[in-house]
């Protein structure tokens, strides 16, 4: 079946570091992929997405390539910042029949310190 | 952008109290979702919904169970709450026209005591 892989965390940077966070996908089809960012308290909220190979997905400085031959979307930021630390989720979208679920990375911690 | 409602926010009860969990949409989207986030963040699809009287198990078997009168509620309601169902539970809605995402509400923390 599909799964998502994530970079484990917690990861912790310093303001204005250059932040990677590494996914990888398995998946029957071509799926389109996700990044979602939830913030303490919060629900998830979409941070960026792609469709089809090569598509890149930015947003907020956020950024992250499909990659279809690594089966890969690392999100990359070149600077983060203190209201950056959140949990970031990398998903794919099944497009089997109509279903249409969302299958979640385990969730990755980001902390920016100042 | 979809508007979701989740309510409570945070609920702490007893044991083998009966609880129900609302989830609200404004969008008039046909698939709804229940996911169960757990401590160490990981999220779990339980329940998921097609449509109007259209209710599935997901992937992570729970003792909620979940109803689609209209399409704009989908609540998750649990007969005698434990303390293993202390956790964190997110409801997401899905327009069938976009690319697969998913719209979140705020979540209900459940604690049961």
């Amino acid at each position: 079946g599909d799964s998502v892989t994530q970079m484990e965390g917690p990861v912790t940077l310093s303001e204005e570091a250059f932040l990677t966070i590494n996914c990888t996908y398995t998946a029957t089809g071509y799926p389109s992929l996700f990044w979602y960012v939830q913030y303490p308290g919060e629900g998830l909220q979409l941070l960026l997405k792609a469709t089809k190979a090569d598509d890149k997905g930015s947003n907020k400085g956020f950024e992250a390539t499909y990659r279809k031959e690594t089966t890969s979307f690392h999100l990359e930021k070149g600077s983060v910042q203190v209201s950056d630390s959140a949990v970031y989720f990398c998903a794919l979208s099944d497009r089997g029949g109509s279903n249409y679920k969302l299958t979640f990375g385990k969730g990755t911690l980001l902390t920016v310190n100042p | 952008e979809a508007d979701i409602y989740q309510t409570p926010r945070y609920l702490v009860i007893g044991t083998g109290k009966k609880i129900t969990l609302e989830c609200s949409q404004t969008m008039g989207h046909d698939k709804m979702y229940w996911y169960q986030q757990d401590p160490g963040m990981e999220l779990h699809l339980i329940h998921y919904s097609y449509g109007v009287n259209s209710t599935e198990k997901g992937d992570l078997s729970s003792e909620s169970t979940v109803s689609r009168i209209r399409t704009e509620h989908f609540p998750l309601t649990l007969e005698s709450a434990r303390p293993s169902h202390t956790s964190q539970y997110l409801c997401a809605t899905r327009d069938s026209a976009t690319t697969g995402e998913l719209f979140f509400g705020e979540g209900s923390r459940l604690t049961v005591l």
